[in-house]
């Protein structure tokens, strides 16, 4: 089983909206991870998580806020976003390094 | 700086006539090489990863090679159910677990 779990698939939210994006793994993967891919684009590395603690930050501004309470659940935090920020929401995990990395079906986000 | 380019941007084949897409790179301690074939409006589906030159790995009518500069993805014979963006991703050395991505290929079959 090498499934990824996002929920949920589809979100609309306003701006000054409150939500989360979810991802669940049952792999007892230690390295979890969250994109961003725009339309046409390549997915963009947002975060890293490495053994539950952030490893990696990509400069990403503080109302995408990322949580990991346990080693098999990512969440990411939406907060104050903006229009641009509509994307699909992808979340990957890993065993270790050079292993394959899996990713989820992905959170469609749309900001009104 | 690590790199990763895919050639062509987009292709366009006929049902049968094989061909193949490019993904060279630039990395400083290659890890591993992974391909993956993403649907519109789907997370990326695992492919292949490859490791060190010369390696090659076959799934039905995909094949993946792996050079100290490039690698190739071969589709053999290819179906309309094919048609999708192949994406290849590398992880450095330097860079932990995370991938590099390519800006992709995306692979039209007609019948």
């Amino acid at each position: 089983d090498t499934e990824v779990t996002q929920t949920p698939k589809h979100l609309v939210m306003g701006m000054t909206n409150k939500k989360s994006l979810k991802c669940e793994q049952h792999m007892g993967h230690r390295a979890m991870y969250w994109y961003k891919q725009k339309a046409k684009k390549p997915p963009e590395l947002m975060f890293v998580y490495s053994y539950e603690k952030l490893s990696i930050n990509e400069s990403v501004p503080s109302r995408f806020s990322p949580e990991c309470p346990n080693s098999s659940l990512l969440n990411l935090h939406l907060h104050a976003l903006q229009p641009e920020d509509s994307a699909l929401y992808l979340c990957a995990s890993t065993p270790g390094e050079g292993n394959t990395i899996y990713f989820g079906e992905g959170s469609w986000l749309t900001v009104v | 700086e690590d790199q990763v380019t895919q050639s062509p941007e987009a292709l366009r084949l006929q049902e049968g006539e094989s061909s193949s897409l490019n993904c060279s790179y630039t990395v400083s301690g290659l890890r591993g090489l992974f391909w993956y074939r993403q649907d519109p409006g789907k997370g990326p589906e695992f492919l292949f990863t490859l490791y060190s030159a010369g390696e090659e790995k076959e799934k039905e009518r995909l094949k993946a090679t792996l050079t100290k500069k490039e690698s190739f993805l071969h589709i053999t014979a290819p179906k309309p159910e094919d048609s999708a963006t192949y994406l290849c991703a590398v992880q450095a050395a330097q860079a932990g677990t995370a991938l590099i991505f390519g800006k992709g290929t995306t692979l039209s079959v007609s019948s």
